[in-house]
């Protein structure tokens, strides 16, 4: 399975855009980028997901690059709920588990 | 619709006994998972399902079993349960098309002392 690389921990302030970044350099191209998160003492749940364009939806959008080595989950108004682990999987075309890396932990302040 | 739903919440086991951790969706959907997660840590996958009576190892299956008679149920058995196997536990389901949403349970909270 391709590997993501995510940093360890963000922090951002209410109301205030965040974007969480989230390197793929070894992505093929039928991988599909999928986002989650999990918030405290919950289980996971479904962000957004794309394949090579941008994706905007309710919670947020989802940046790809153009050679699809990276991509950016933006929350356009952070609020105190988004505070959460949040994980950048890629999915092969043969449609398999979801495999999690340790995602990034996001803190948001008031 | 009630979605992934997880039995019990908590267990508490002792070293050597055994148990099921039910799982089971209302979706209609295939594929199914189970996961577990150690504190401040990533999911591992132990086992899913692609369909009924259809099952694949995943990445830390030593020390559990799955089985899937149905479409809706994928009970995790736990044999000779070990301190090791102290963890959060969830479950999920899906769709098989590439790109398409996961559902996940609440999760189980098992301790083994």
């Amino acid at each position: 399975d391709a590997k993501t690389t995510q940093p360890n921990s963000m922090e951002s302030n209410e109301e205030e855009p965040v974007h969480l970044p989230c390197n793929h350099s070894t992505i093929s191209g039928t991988d599909y980028i999928h986002w989650y998160r999990q918030l405290p003492s919950q289980g996971p749940e479904y962000v957004i997901h794309g394949l090579t364009s941008n994706v905007n939806n309710r919670m947020a959008s989802l940046a790809i690059a153009e050679d699809r080595k990276s991509s950016t989950l933006i929350l356009h108004r952070a609020t105190l709920r988004d505070a959460a682990v949040y994980y950048c999987i890629l999915q092969n075309q043969a449609g398999t588990a979801l495999i999690f890396g340790k995602g990034t932990t996001l803190s948001v302040s008031s | 619709n009630a979605g992934v739903t997880q039995t019990p919440k908590f267990r508490i086991l002792k070293i050597g006994q055994s148990m099921t951790l039910q799982c089971a969706q209302d979706m209609n959907h295939n594929y199914m998972y189970w996961y577990r997660q150690d504190p401040g840590m990533g999911l591992k996958l132990i086992y899913y399902s692609v369909g009924a009576g259809i099952t694949d190892k995943g990445e830390v299956p030593n020390g559990y079993n799955v089985s899937r008679s149905t479409t809706e149920d994928f009970p995790l058995r736990l044999e000779l349960a070990a301190p090791s196997q102290t963890s959060v536990y969830f479950c999920a389901s899906s769709f098989p098309s590439t790109g398409t949403e996961a559902f996940f349970g609440q999760g189980t909270r098992l301790t083994v002392v």
